[in-house]
């Protein structure tokens, strides 16, 4: 199957710094790549929907100021959590559905944030 | 939008018994339906997958099945086995271009032996 790669895995940062996480789809092209949140033990909630090219679309209730997303190619995508607080540690997972490939969603490894 | 609702949260089994975890959705436009089975810290993993168009698709000792009329359906395991133990996300979609999956809130799955 097509291949997600997620980086970095874990980040520890200090609160009021930025992290950027990035999301690459190795042997394929990804048009829109999908940015979850999971909070422990909790199900997967869709951020925000990355669209190459343009702008992304936000779900209600995510601050779209807060977290950037950037798709300038169509194997990148990437999430910066701009000024970090300890709410924002979470598990945040990239996804991508393969361009004229069909529904199947796959995702990348995940980043654990955590901010002290 | 698109509201998936699963249940139970919690299953353990014995093993070599039966599993059934079960979801509904709430977007008629809705047409495909995979589910995820996650260990901890890792990604989700598509386990099987079932388009509208079908009533039931199996896969070795996986099963699912729908009902687009009542909007629900189910993921089957028979003869559990401990490493079957995990997280499962049922999801749903309107598999168009563009639409993200949206995610049941899972069920911890745990086999005894």
């Amino acid at each position: 199957g097509a291949v997600v790669s997620q980086h970095p895995s874990r980040v520890i940062c200090k609160s009021g710094t930025s992290v950027k996480i990035e999301c690459r789809s190795l042997d394929f092209q990804a048009t829109t790549m999908f940015w979850y949140r999971q909070f422990p033990k909790q199900s997967l909630m869709l951020m925000a929907t990355s669209n190459e090219g343009s702008k992304a679309t936000y779900e209600q209730g995510v601050e779209k100021d807060k977290f950037l997303i950037n798709h300038a190619s169509l194997t990148l995508s990437t999430l910066t959590v701009t000024s970090a607080h300890p709410e924002d540690s979470s598990f945040y997972i990239c996804s991508a559905k393969v361009t004229g490939g069909g529904e199947k969603l796959f995702f990348g490894s995940g980043t654990q944030l955590s901010v002290l | 939008g698109e509201n998936v609702e699963q249940h139970p949260s919690t299953l353990s089994v014995q093993e070599g018994d039966s599993a059934v975890i079960k979801c509904t959705y709430s977007d008629s436009a809705s047409n495909y339906f995979p589910w995820y089975k996650q260990e901890l810290g890792k990604r989700p993993q598509l386990i099987i997958d079932i388009r509208s168009n079908v009533g039931e698709k199996k896969d070795q000792r996986i099963a699912v099945t729908l009902n687009k009329t009542a909007k629900h359906f189910s993921l089957h395991i028979t003869e559990t086995q401990p490493e079957d133990s995990a997280v499962y996300f049922c999801a749903a979609s309107t598999g168009q271009a563009g639409t993200a999956l949206i995610f049941g809130k899972g069920t911890t799955l745990s086999v005894s032996s």
